[in-house]
């Protein structure tokens, strides 16, 4: 069974929709949660970061923890071309970094 | 910009030949990760340090790869013999202890 895992998509949603991504985990000591936005040929770039169950807002972007079910999800409103990228999901246990395989996320335009 | 600079941004070699790269993270940044992506595929870790210690490595790592962070600041991985299987995308990333990491640009390694 993988650490993390992430339905790789791909996922297309209109323009000013709101994009769902999600993401599980299989180990539940595991304590911090980060998703991170890969453009085609980039490297990994910061969008989020969680520690405690629940939601946490920043702009467009909400992220969701639910530690019971050993599940966490990016939520974007309103989305952008822009946004069209894979998402990656990490999550750390002790002190590693286990990385998802990414979802594909198009917003058409 | 992340702060994590890394060098070269590309290396094409044949197999066999060693390679070597580098990565350079902020000060702030006492853990330092190096990954390897290949296509569709999330990243997958080799090894981190914790200023100069080098404190895990994957068991997927071969014996051909070995990594070091002499003064607890750059850090250079270097890979013997390679194999067409070591073609990838090899990151770097910088943080304090399990905070966010930041990724730099990473080197992409293609061999012929």
């Amino acid at each position: 069974q993988k650490e993390v895992e992430q339905n790789s998509g791909p996922l297309s949603v209109p323009e000013g929709a709101i994009a769902s991504l999600n993401c599980t985990y299989s180990d539940r000591g595991s304590q911090s949660f980060f998703w991170y936005r890969q453009y085609s040929g980039k490297s990994p770039e910061l969008i989020m970061f969680i520690y405690s169950n629940g939601d946490k807002e920043d702009g467009r972007f909400t992220a969701q923890l639910n530690k019971a079910s050993q599940y966490v999800s990016l939520l974007i409103r309103d989305s952008q071309p822009s946004d069209s990228a894979t998402y990656l999901c990490a999550v750390v246990t002790g002190n590693q970094f286990y990385f998802g395989t990414g979802t594909s996320l198009t917003v058409i335009p | 910009d992340t702060g994590v600079s890394q060098d070269p941004r590309h290396k094409i070699t044949k197999r066999g030949q060693n390679v070597t790269f580098r990565c350079d993270p902020i000060s702030e940044h006492n853990r330092l990760y190096w990954y390897r992506q290949t296509l569709g595929q999330g990243p997958e870790f080799l090894t981190y340090f914790q200023n100069e210690a080098q404190l895990e490595k994957s068991r997927l790592l071969s014996d051909r790869f070995s990594a070091e962070r002499p003064k607890g600041s750059f850090s250079t991985l270097e890979i013997q013999r390679t194999e067409q299987g070591d073609s990838a995308m090899y990151l770097c990333a910088g943080g304090q202890g399990n905070q966010p990491q930041h990724f730099g640009d990473g080197t992409r390694l293609s061999i012929l």
